[in-house]
């Protein structure tokens, strides 16, 4: 099964306004979460990562909360701007694990709208 | 600062010809090394990871190889391509396990 999960394909938001980006996962021993940022035809690039002793992390616009009851961490960007537009990458790890494995979901494409 | 490089940009390749790409990180000594691989419209698959010169663990059977030769080096290589080998390949560095992963600039492979 697919351990990290985006649920939403897409997501559109008019410039100026907040957009949230979602991430689901599976496994309880993930305890590293990243948002990576990808053009097409582009490398992704990494945006903010969180480690599980914390459940918020700021980066000026950009927000990462954790919720590990829920498995459940997502990405908020304040006063979302064209230039935000681009795929948006989940990804988890298990720090402590054998596999060296940094697990992706299949992304969600954010466009803002002028 | 480190950097990392990826060779080709670019191939086009014939179905059983031999692939061979590669990658270069400085200014990073022992780092861990991923290769990745996207087929078009799919996921991000980790395919190879190596945290040491010489040592290779796959982590997806895709008919490819791996060899770290130096600690700065990483090469994904076949002896013979299929059509299901196209799409975008990606190598990562961290500084350990559990750490951000960086990527190269990628190589876009397209197999006829």
């Amino acid at each position: 099964g697919q351990q990290v999960k985006q649920s939403s394909p897409s997501l559109t938001v008019q410039e100026g306004g907040i957009s949230i980006l979602n991430c689901d996962y599976e496994n309880d021993m993930f305890d590293y979460f990243a948002w990576y940022k990808k053009y097409p035809d582009n490398s992704p690039t990494l945006l903010i990562s969180v480690r599980s002793n914390v459940d918020k992390r700021e980066d000026g616009r950009l927000t990462v909360f954790l919720n590990k009851s829920g498995k459940h961490f997502s990405l908020h960007i304040t006063a979302s701007q064209p230039e935000d537009t681009a795929v948006y990458l989940c990804a988890a790890d298990h720090s402590g694990g054998s596999n060296y494995k940094l697990t992706f979901g299949k992304g969600t494409l954010l466009t803002v709208t002028p | 600062a480190q950097t990392i490089h990826q060779w080709p940009v670019a191939e086009i390749k014939a179905v059983g010809s031999p692939l061979s790409l590669g990658c270069t990180i400085k200014g990073k000594s022992s780092p861990n090394l991923y290769w990745y691989w996207q087929a078009t419209g799919g996921t991000l698959q980790q395919l190879f990871y190596s945290i040491t010169v010489g040592q290779v663990e796959s982590v997806v059977q895709l008919n490819l190889s791996a060899s770290r030769p130096k600690d700065d080096q990483f090469i994904l290589s076949t002896e013979k391509l299929l059509l299901s080998h196209s799409g975008f390949y990606l190598c990562a560095w961290s500084p350990g396990q559990g750490y951000e992963q960086y990527f190269g600039p990628g190589t876009r492979l397209t197999v006829l």
